[in-house]
């Protein structure tokens, strides 16, 4: 059982390129995240998505795209990276079925990717 | 828009003593989870307690345990009987009702042998 798949795990772009960072998970998550975290900060919500079809933005999406084509993957895309982007990114999945139903429902992170962008 | 709100950017504790992390959140909503998460150097986010807001009890797991006051938006972590593995930086986080999920700016804490 892999949990929670991030690639590239390293990235460094020049300024104006773009990139796809992937994240598939297979646990059958219906919710699944996108953070960044600056050095010695805590994490930024980009994007999130509620299902397959379903997206949302978060706190910080200006600069970034998502798109929620099947339960396991939840690409993050980057348009015309600016050194503002240099972060490390998180991806994120978690079952989470119904406020009136008790679940143990918790985050499963991914091991994160490392993007600079010079 | 929610907030959650560390003010400790760092603490340091005797190893086997009691720390309390502090965390306050601004919302209006009267239903929702609040979490504690745990990054070890390692940079792997782990769950560590969580509670929800229509809870009174509070939330215990093992050695941690949280102080949760719903009308002082409050959820504070203590940590008994430190270990030398507890050293890491910890998270706060708040899921709304519209599913979104944001955390605060983190506590890093130390152990001290």
């Amino acid at each position: 059982n892999a949990g929670v798949t991030q690639t590239p795990k390293f990235r460094i772009l020049k300024i104006g390129q773009s990139m796809t960072l992937q994240c598939t998970q297979d646990m059958n998550h219906n919710y699944m995240y996108w953070y960044r975290q600056d050095p010695g900060m805590g994490l930024k919500l980009i994007y999130y998505s509620v299902g397959a079809g379903i997206t949302d933005k978060g706190e910080v999406p200006n600069g970034y795209n998502v798109s929620r084509s099947t339960t396991e993957d939840f690409p993050l895309r980057l348009e015309l990276a600016a050194p503002s982007q240099t972060s490390v990114y998180f991806c994120a999945s978690s079952y989470f079925r119904d406020r009136e139903i008790p679940t143990n429902e918790k985050l499963f992170f991914g091991s994160g990717t490392q993007l600079s962008v010079l | 828009a929610q907030t959650v709100t560390q003010s400790q950017p760092e603490m340091s504790v005797q190893e086997a003593e009691t720390v309390t992390l502090s965390c306050t959140y601004d919302t209006s909503e009267s239903d929702y989870y609040l979490f504690w998460y745990k990054q070890p150097p390692s940079r792997q986010m782990i769950l560590v307690i969580r509670q929800e807001a229509y809870k009174q009890q509070n939330a215990t797991e093992n050695r941690f345990s949280v102080n949760f006051q719903k009308a002082a938006k409050s959820f504070s972590l203590k940590i008994s009987d430190s270990q030398l593995g507890d050293a890491a930086m910890y998270f706060c986080a708040y899921r709304s009702r519209d599913d979104k999920i944001i955390f605060g700016k983190g506590t890093r804490l130390h152990i001290l042998p």
